[in-house]
């Protein structure tokens, strides 16, 4: 079955370190998007990307770093520099950039 | 910018019909979407309605769009508790797809 994978589905974290998030698809998708989801706030979008080696900055991209070496991943760091990290994260594909988006099921950071 | 705004939380009796309501400012939104979310899981598209379109209707959901008013609606029939869940209304940007902050649709017995 075609989906998109996030792991792992809790991670836990000391404040200092960074982490990375992984988003795996095989729907053969060209575009792939992270965001983030606090209580209240809806979803706000951090990196977005097009299409494989290149991405670009969402609303809130700072404190966080991504790569698209290959069509299928776009793992999301989340940096030391990030003051909030902690936060239901959610990696997202479509087809392209004006398609409905589909999801994978999250992974809830916890930094203490 | 753009703004997505619908309210927070929504208080339905089993059986009865659930609305959910949304307003936007961006009038050039081409397709305009509702998501589900249940507890701890990611968002689960339900329906979208294209921007010439007053209406859509599947099964127990009915979208209505009033592109005056800029207002979009989802109306579920015959309420169920497998429906309490966070419904997100969500419309196409130019380069992004732009979530209001989610119903959390709450179902009494």
């Amino acid at each position: 079955d075609g989906g998109i994978t996030q792991s792992p589905k809790y991670l836990f974290r000391k404040e200092g370190q960074n982490v990375t998030l992984s988003c795996e698809q095989n729907l053969n998708h060209d575009a792939m998007y992270w965001y983030r989801q606090d209580p209240g706030q809806g979803l706000r979008l951090i990196y977005y990307s097009q299409i494989v080696n290149d991405f670009q900055k969402g609303d809130i991209a700072e404190g966080y770093s991504v790569s698209r070496e290959k069509k299928e991943s776009f793992p999301l760091t989340v940096t030391s520099a990030q003051k909030n990290p902690t936060a239901f994260y959610l990696c997202a594909s479509s087809p392209g950039i004006s398609s409905p988006l589909h999801f994978g099921n999250g992974t809830r950071l916890t930094v203490t | 910018g753009e703004d997505v705004e619908q309210s927070l939380f929504l208080s339905v009796r089993e059986g009865d019909s659930s609305v959910i309501n949304c307003t936007y400012t961006d009038s050039s939104s081409t397709y305009l979407y509702w998501y589900k979310q249940e507890p701890g899981a990611g968002l689960q598209l339900l329906t979208y309605i294209f921007s010439n379109m007053d209406m859509k209707q599947d099964q127990r959901l009915t979208v209505l769009l009033n592109k005056k008013d800029k207002h979009l609606s989802l109306r579920i029939a015959d309420t169920q508790t497998g429906d309490s869940a966070i419904y997100f209304c969500a419309v196409q940007g130019d380069d992004k797809i732009i979530f209001g902050k989610g119903t959390r649709l709450h179902i009494l017995p």
